[in-house]
């Protein structure tokens, strides 16, 4: 039963580049979670997607964010024109559904180290 | 909006003795506390969670405690080992529905053999 998967594991960018984040959900999960980890602190929550909806993405920056998760495929968060200070560490989580303790517990993948030069 | 604070930022303690961490929350609506384990280049890892309708919760060598009229949680780790030694999270959300969770800061425990 493999867990919540991340690519790529390491990723640099120079600044400007886009940097694309995948995450592959447990299996029967359809719900994701992206949240950051700047160095020596806590995670900071970004945005909350179901398949093909954005149900919460007030942690997201106004600018240069976006994030998905189609029908198909893996969940995409997408930063553009990267700068210095997107350097992180980002992870997701899934649940298995919304509807409440157990169910809505997060697993968290091995998180996407992201360093802007 | 919550805000999770959580003490101390780092805990050395001697193998085989306990390591207490607390943290405080802000929103009295709050009612899912879990706590995470991250070691050195992984994500975090839930190791045990409290409803606010239960007190306290044990498994093995892990408790963790509530206070709801204070706002307060705290984890407890009796017999610790030295695989006990990675950064530990408190945080905070609702049993109602998927909701995010609010992290607090971190504590970095040692176990000194």
């Amino acid at each position: 039963n493999a867990g919540v998967m991340q690519n790529p594991r390491h990723l640099v960018r120079r600044r400007g580049q886009e940097a694309r984040l995948r995450c592959s959900p447990m299996k029967g999960h359809s719900h994701v979670y992206w949240y950051r980890q700047l160095p020596e602190e806590g995670l900071k929550f970004m945005v909350y997607l179901q398949k093909e909806n954005i149900i919460d993405e007030s942690g997201m920056p106004k600018e240069r964010f976006s994030a998905e998760f189609p029908k198909e495929g893996p969940s995409i968060l997408r930063i553009q024109q990267v700068v210095r200070g997107d350097s992180a560490a980002y992870f997701c989580a899934s649940s298995l559904t919304g509807g409440g303790y157990p169910h809505n517990e997060q697993f968290f993948g091995p998180g996407t180290r992201l360093t802007v030069l | 909006g919550e805000n999770v604070e959580q003490h101390p930022s780092t805990l050395s303690v001697q193998e085989g003795d306990s390591a207490v961490i607390k943290c405080t929350y802000s929103d009295s609506a709050s009612n899912y506390f879990p706590w995470y384990k991250q070691e050195l280049g992984k994500g975090p890892q839930l190791i045990i969670d409290i409803r606010s309708n239960v007190g306290e919760k044990k498994d093995q060598r892990i408790a963790v405690t509530l206070n709801k009229t204070a706002k307060h949680f705290s984890l407890h780790i009796t017999e610790t080992q030295p695989e006990d030694s990675a950064v530990y999270f408190c945080a905070v959300g609702r049993v109602q529905g998927a909701q995010k969770l609010v992290f607090g800061q971190g504590t970095r425990l040692t176990i000194n053999p």
